[in-house]
């Protein structure tokens, strides 16, 4: 079973540009999160898909964020315009059922706005 | 709403030395914990987790965790550290937010095992 791929690896942008994180769940996963980690500090959770629908995007840090989850299968972060502070890891995670289970992680996209 | 406190952000030991790394959560009502851990260059794996039962749970790598209620607390220990275990550790808990489990962080403890 293949697990949690994000792409990119690592994205390197100049402020005001626009970038597109893009997160696969592992198939069948119906719960999808992302969260970001700026160095040092906590993993902070972003949002909650489960299949299509944004369950809780409670964390999405401003309106410059934009989260979708087409067909309930792979999903996007977009940030634009990137700011510096909006550099750090973005991870995704998903998980089988609507309870409470394991979060199978993805590698990461280590986003640096310069 | 739920918060993970991870007392110790960096840990620097020798081989073979005991490994303790303290969690606290708040939260009041029924939660499942976990450790995760991220070796350099790799993503997140989990460690461990408990969610019911003997409150003493054991793990991959010999890493144990014992959940104390009455502390909130979830702290995971290694009676023998590898440089192997040098990594990034993460405690979570699960609790519910609004209708949906939402995995909650602590800010990581970093471990480096010298050989």
């Amino acid at each position: 079973e293949a697990g949690v791929t994000q792409f990119p690896s690592h994205s390197v942008i100049e402020k005001g540009q626009t970038v597109t994180l893009r997160c696969d769940p592992i198939s069948g996963h119906d719960n999808l999160y992302w969260y970001r980690r700026v160095m040092g500090k906590e993993i902070k959770f972003l949002l909650h898909f489960v299949k299509e629908s944004k369950q809780d995007e409670s964390g999405m840090p401003n309106n410059r964020f934009l989260a979708e989850r087409t067909g309930g299968t792979y999903s996007t972060l977009k940030v634009q315009p990137a700011e510096l502070e909006d550099s750090g890891v973005y991870f995704c995670a998903s998980s089988r059922f609507r309870g409470n289970t394991e979060a199978f992680f993805g590698q990461g996209t280590r986003l640096t706005v310069v | 709403a739920q918060s993970v406190s991870q007392h110790n952000h960096h840990v620097i030991l020798s081989e073979a030395a005991s490994l303790e790394l303290g969690c606290n959560y708040s939260y009041g009502g029924t939660v499942n914990l976990f450790w995760y851990v991220q070796y350099p260059g790799q993503h997140l794996q989990l460690l461990l987790k408990y969610f019911s039962g003997d409150p003493l749970v054991k793990g991959i790598k010999g890493f144990e965790a014992e959940f104390i209620k009455s502390k909130f607390s979830f702290n995971l220990r290694k009676p023998s550290v590898q440089w192997s275990d040098t990594a990034e550790y993460f405690c979570a808990v699960n609790a519910p937010v609004r209708g949906s489990y939402i995995p909650t962080f602590g800010r990581g403890t970093s471990l480096i095992v010298h050989p």
